[in-house]
């Protein structure tokens, strides 16, 4: 079962700009965990925010995180154009074990 | 240099003939676990392991079996393949627990194709 979305589906900005990239999530969670994969490659980890915490920053990401709106957000400031991928938010609901993923945002930037 | 490893990376295999794609760490994590990736589904677990000797179902178990006789090797075993196993296989390992704040650390991915 998937338990996040991400919204939007795809995204392409330019560079230099900023991306936003939403995901909801259906019931209540440990933590919060967003992934970025190259083209079929491996994912690899970004940032994790517990339950407790509404923001939190790493480099050129900001993440948030509203329980009341079952929601979170992943901003990249200043992108580039290493920043092209897919990226996956990954919920840990309490009382299992799981990372459960979501369908991911296809962000592109252009050069 | 810490890594998830896995192998083959792509596999081409007739229906109903046995394999095997396996995944080994070097991080001394406890848990360990398999996912799939479909187009438009994102990724689906299929099995995990919390520790050695210890194993469990994901959400898409069907088809599949799994072992965790070392702590460093989690193989994927899938003794009838089918077309719709056909998919993008990942292998990831974690220190620990989800619920203790830990992140996965991903293989490279398995490419299967079924035929």
């Amino acid at each position: 079962s998937q338990q996040g979305e991400e919204d939007p589906q795809a995204l392409s900005i330019q560079e230099g700009e900023n991306a936003t990239m939403n995901c909801s999530y259906k019931t209540s969670i440990n933590n919060l965990q967003w992934y970025r994969q190259n083209s079929g490659r491996g994912l690899v980890h970004l940032i994790l925010i517990r339950s407790n915490e509404r923001e939190k920053h790493s480099g050129r990401l900001r993440v948030t995180l509203d329980t009341s709106k079952k929601s979170s957000s992943l901003l990249i400031t200043a992108s580039r154009a290493a920043d092209t991928a897919s990226y996956f938010c990954a919920t840990v609901n309490f009382g299992n074990e799981k990372l459960t993923f979501g369908t991911g945002t296809r962000l592109t930037i252009i050069p | 240099e810490a890594q998830v490893t896995q192998n083959p990376r792509y596999l081409i295999t007739v229906t109903g003939k046995k394999l095997t794609v396996t995944c080994s760490q070097n991080m001394n994590h406890e848990y360990m676990s398999w996912y799939r990736q479909d187009p438009g589904l994102g990724l689906r677990q299929i099995y995990y392991s919390m520790n050695v000797e210890v194993t469990d179902k994901g959400d898409v178990p069907e088809g599949y079996k799994v072992s965790r006789k070392e702590k460093r090797n989690f193989p994927l075993i899938l003794e009838s393949p089918s077309p719709n196993q056909t998919s993008l296989y990942f292998c990831a390992s974690s220190p620990a627990t989800f619920k203790r704040q830990s992140e996965a650390f991903f293989g490279q991915g398995t490419r299967l194709t079924v035929v």
